[in-house]
């Protein structure tokens, strides 16, 4: 059983850029959630994506959008970067349907805004 | 969500008991207790999770009080490997739509 995959490992912007960052699901999975983790604090929920569409949202902006493809995978896109974005970004995976959702975590994504 | 309180750190001596307390007294009667741990710039990792039994895996031991206000995560027998910071969260299971809300946690340090 393969567990939730992240990339890139880690990455390097400039301010007012844009960047894409992939999750694949654990095996057997349907729901992706993304959470923005930065240094020092716990991590905070951005987004869940069910079915393909946005099951629920963090205090995040707009400018912070995601994918869930039928395959379950998931992208998260954050346009018009900001220092402040600088974090570690972090996918989970669960199976909804059960009475207790458990979500599993890939390793993340270091993202660097210079 | 409810919400929940940990305290910010404790030790452990290698090879004893590490017995890590949660305080959740605003859980309601739907609502999960998770534990989750997290070393350093990894990804959070799942424990164990319970709604009113205790429960035991491979990992630890969740012991829920009988009014579920408060909750102890037992590692029966840390090791150095043992040393992160461990979040407990109280989950609503109810539909589909639900996300993990994350304190502060305890940093658990296991000493030789």
């Amino acid at each position: 059983e393969t567990g939730v995959t992240q990339s890139p490992t880690h990455l390097i912007k400039t301010r007012g850029q844009q960047v894409t960052l992939r999750c694949s699901s654990q095996s057997g999975h349907n729901t992706v959630s993304w959470y923005q983790q930065a240094l020092g604090q716990g991590p905070q929920f951005i987004f869940q994506y069910y079915r393909e569409e946005e099951n629920g949202r963090g205090n995040f902006p707009p400018r912070f959008s995601g994918l869930q493809f039928p395959n379950y995978s998931s992208e998260l896109n954050v346009n018009a970067l900001e220092l402040d974005d600088s974090a570690l970004y972090l996918c989970a995976s669960s199976l909804v349907g059960l009475a207790a959702n458990t979500q599993y975590f890939g390793p993340g994504t270091r993202l660097t805004v210079l | 969500d409810a919400k929940t309180t940990q305290p910010t750190s404790m030790d452990c001596a290698e090879g004893r008991a590490a017995n890590l307390p949660c305080n959740h007294s605003t859980i309601s009667g739907n609502e999960y207790v998770y534990w989750y741990r997290q070393i350093h710039s990894q990804g959070p990792q799942y424990i164990i999770h319970g709604l009113k039994n205790n429960e035991t895996n491979e990992m630890a031991s969740l012991i829920i009080t009988e009014d579920r206000k408060s909750s102890t995560l037992i590692l029966p027998h840390a090791t150095l490997r043992d040393t992160a910071v461990y979040y407990c969260i109280v989950v609503n299971s109810g539909g589909s739509n639900y996300k993990l809300t994350f304190g502060k946690g305890t940093l658990l340090t296991v000493n030789p």
